[in-house]
């Protein structure tokens, strides 16, 4: 699987748009992006996914490089409920593995 | 739908004892795995099952073990606890259709001393 850097932490005013980088330049052409983000302690939660084009969906929107070597995830309305650690995994579509690192910590402040 | 629920929530063993951590699922979804997160680290994928009685090794299977007789249930069997097992467990479940999003359960909470 393709491996993702992702920086460590961001801040985020709240109402503001967060946009969330991830470099994945070794991805291969049938690879997808996924993103997913974990609140506090809870279970990882799913939020949006993309093989080449821009994806939106109602909770973000998923920008995808044109060579596919990075990406960003866009919350474009930050609430201090999207405090969490966000995740990048490039994976092929229709594995069920999903290769987590460490994430980036995105703290929405007042 | 419940979707993932796991139990229990928090868990303390001494070292050497066993115990399962149960895991179900009423979304009919034919995959399921189980990830552990220690502090600071993203998940990593403990096993994993593609449908009832199919089940495979993840990147940290040493000391568990799992087994699927149904679609919805999924446990995960410590064999004799040891303190390097202390984390934080996580089901998950997708469909095999569609987007293959997966559905995480709430966690449970294991320290070993």
């Amino acid at each position: 699987d393709a491996k993702t850097t992702q920086p460590t932490s961001m801040d985020c005013a709240e109402g503001r748009a967060a946009n969330l980088p991830c470099n994945h330049s070794t991805i291969s052409g049938n690879e997808y992006v996924y993103w997913y983000r974990q609140i506090h302690s809870q279970g990882p939660q799913y939020i949006i996914h993309g093989l080449k084009n821009n994806e939106t969906n109602e909770m973000a929107s998923l920008i995808i490089t044109e060579d596919r070597k990075s990406s960003t995830l866009i919350l474009p309305h930050a609430t201090l409920r999207d405090t969490a650690v966000y995740y990048c995994i490039v994976t092929w579509y229709g594995t069920d593995k999903l290769i987590f690192g460490t994430g980036t910590r995105l703290q929405v402040f007042p | 739908n419940a979707g993932v629920t796991q139990t229990p929530k928090f868990q303390v063993l001494k070292t050497g004892q066993s115990m399962t951590l149960q895991c179900a699922q009423d979304m009919n979804h034919e995959y399921m795995s189980w990830y552990r997160q220690d502090p600071g680290m993203g998940l990593r994928l403990i096993h994993y099952s593609v449908g009832a009685g199919i089940t495979d090794q993840g990147e940290v299977p040493n000391g568990y073990n799992v087994s699927r007789s149904t679609t919805e249930d999924f446990p995960l069997r410590l064999l004799s606890a040891a303190p390097s097992q202390t984390s934080v467990y996580f089901c998950a479940s997708s469909s095999r259709l569609g987007s293959y999003e997966q559905y995480f359960g709430p966690g449970t909470r294991l320290t070993v001393t």
